[in-house]
């Protein structure tokens, strides 16, 4: 069972406010992902990590920015909260042997910005 | 562009019944193909195929790739009402192994 931890669950917020959103793994994984999910929609990679001190965009532009200063460490952060920021925000992370590990998932963090 | 296709976007069933769900893809340098069933909260991974023709298993669920044809099914036998889920296809593509996902099949199974 995969050990990765976000929080908070649900965050209502009002626009312009700066918010993280925290993601924690215990398992010593060198790759971490953010990936955005609107309802019924697919997943979209904003961010991943290949290790510590390494950020890289996904394919979908986001305006929140990463950092990686431990490996079991992952936060998003936006400086200024939008509406069109409205949406589900999943953490996963996985082993780097050769790209084919599978992901493991938190449970996400539903954002909503009124 | 890299992508992935699933299809039927959403599907009603009884339990008892055994459906198929479909995924096709085109992409780049693919490394492998993943399902993934996701309830209320995070995807949880059920299979990761490579090869062709080489059904993998797991208890009523099983899934098989066709890389010639690009596309992958998953099966389930005798659904239950805890099969309902949206169920996920995801690709492993490119030397970075980014994982592309497709808008996935939401499945209910009624009682």
């Amino acid at each position: 069972e995969a050990d990765i931890y976000q929080t908070p669950r649900y965050l209502v917020i009002g626009t312009g406010k700066k918010i993280t959103l925290e993601c924690s793994q215990t398992m010593g994984h060198d790759k971490m992902y953010w990936y955005q999910q609107d309802p019924g929609m697919e997943l979209h990679l904003i961010h991943y990590s290949y290790g510590v001190n390494s950020t890289e965009k996904g394919d979908l532009s986001s305006e929140s920015t990463v950092s990686r200063i431990r490996t079991e460490h992952f936060p998003l952060t936006l400086e200024s909260a939008r509406p069109s920021h409205t949406s589900q925000y999943l953490c996963a992370s996985s082993e780097w042997t050769g790209n084919n590990s599978p992901l493991h998932f938190g449970n996400g963090t539903r954002l909503t910005v009124t | 562009e890299d992508k992935v296709v699933q299809s039927p976007l959403s599907l009603v069933v009884h339990e008892g019944d055994t459906v198929t769900l479909n995924c096709s893809y085109e992409v780049t340098n693919f490394r492998s193909l993943l399902w993934y069933k996701q309830e209320k909260k995070a995807p949880t991974f059920l299979f990761m195929l490579t090869s062709s023709g080489i059904e993998k298993k797991s208890g009523r669920l099983s899934s098989i790739l066709d890389k010639k044809e690009l596309f992958s099914i998953l099966n389930i036998t005798a659904t239950q009402t805890g099969d309902s889920a949206i169920y996920l296809c995801a690709v492993f593509t490119g030397n970075t192994g980014k994982l592309i996902f497709g808008q996935g099949t939401t499945l209910q199974v009624k009682p």
